[in-house]
């Protein structure tokens, strides 16, 4: 079974540029999470989807930030203008949608902004 | 609001020999589920082992077993007979009962094993 895809694994930008993410989950999960890591600290939920709505983004800034999920499979990730504090990793997750679900992570993507 | 602290940033073991990883964790929840992940270098992170708050028998999964202290808001992570390849940050995440809920990480703890 094919794992959590995410693409760039690395993206190296200017402040005030904007940048896209994007991942596809594991073939048949209904839920996908973007979760941001800052370096020396847990990952911290951004956005849940449930199929193509939107269950959390409590955390999301969303004046800079984006994400949709069409069709309710693969997702981007936008930031749009990006900011020095963005630099982070960027995680994708998904699960089946179950009640006792576990969530499976990508690679994630390394952002950093200069 | 749930909160997950990991008190030990970094730990180190001897190939071969026991290591206790320390998680507390807060909620007012009583259905809920704790979780310990593993994130190597290349950053993928990989659940190691689950523990579903109703059950009282603490999980295990071949070398990796729990400490699942209920009253006490802790969940600690035991690795037995400690190999090279077990070098890597240890998150602790809790995640509330039901279905769709995000997962709430602790800040980690870095794994050394010296052979």
């Amino acid at each position: 079974e094919a794992g959590v895809a995410q693409s760039p694994r690395y993206k190296i930008i200017e402040k005030r540029q904007s940048v896209a993410f994007w991942c596809n989950p594991i073939s048949g999960h209904a839920t996908l999470y973007w979760y941001q890591q800052i370096l020396g600290q847990g990952p911290k939920l951004l956005i849940q989807f449930q199929n193509n709505g939107v269950v959390d983004d409590s955390q999301l800034p969303k004046d800079r930030f984006s994400a949709e999920r069409l069709k309710g499979v693969d997702s981007t990730l936008k930031i749009q203008p990006a900011k020095l504090e963005d630099s982070a990793v960027y995680l994708c997750a998904s699960s089946p949608g179950l009640v006792q679900e576990t969530q499976y992570f990508g690679p994630g993507t390394r952002l950093l902004v200069l | 609001a749930q909160t997950v602290t990991q008190s030990q940033p970094e730990m180190s073991v001897q190939e071969a020999e026991t290591v206790t990883l320390s998680c507390t964790y807060d909620t007012s929840e009583s259905d809920y589920y704790l979780f310990w992940y593993k994130q190597p270098p290349s950053r993928q992170m990989i659940l190691v082992i689950r523990q579903e708050a109703y059950k009282q028998q603490n999980a295990t999964e071949n070398r990796f077993s729990v400490n699942f202290q209920k009253a006490a808001k802790s969940f600690s992570l035991k690795i037995s007979d400690s190999q090279l390849g077990d070098a890597a940050m240890y998150f602790c995440a809790y995640r509330k009962g039901g279905s769709n809920y995000k997962l709430t990480f602790g800040k980690g703890t870095l794994l050394t094993v010296n052979p």
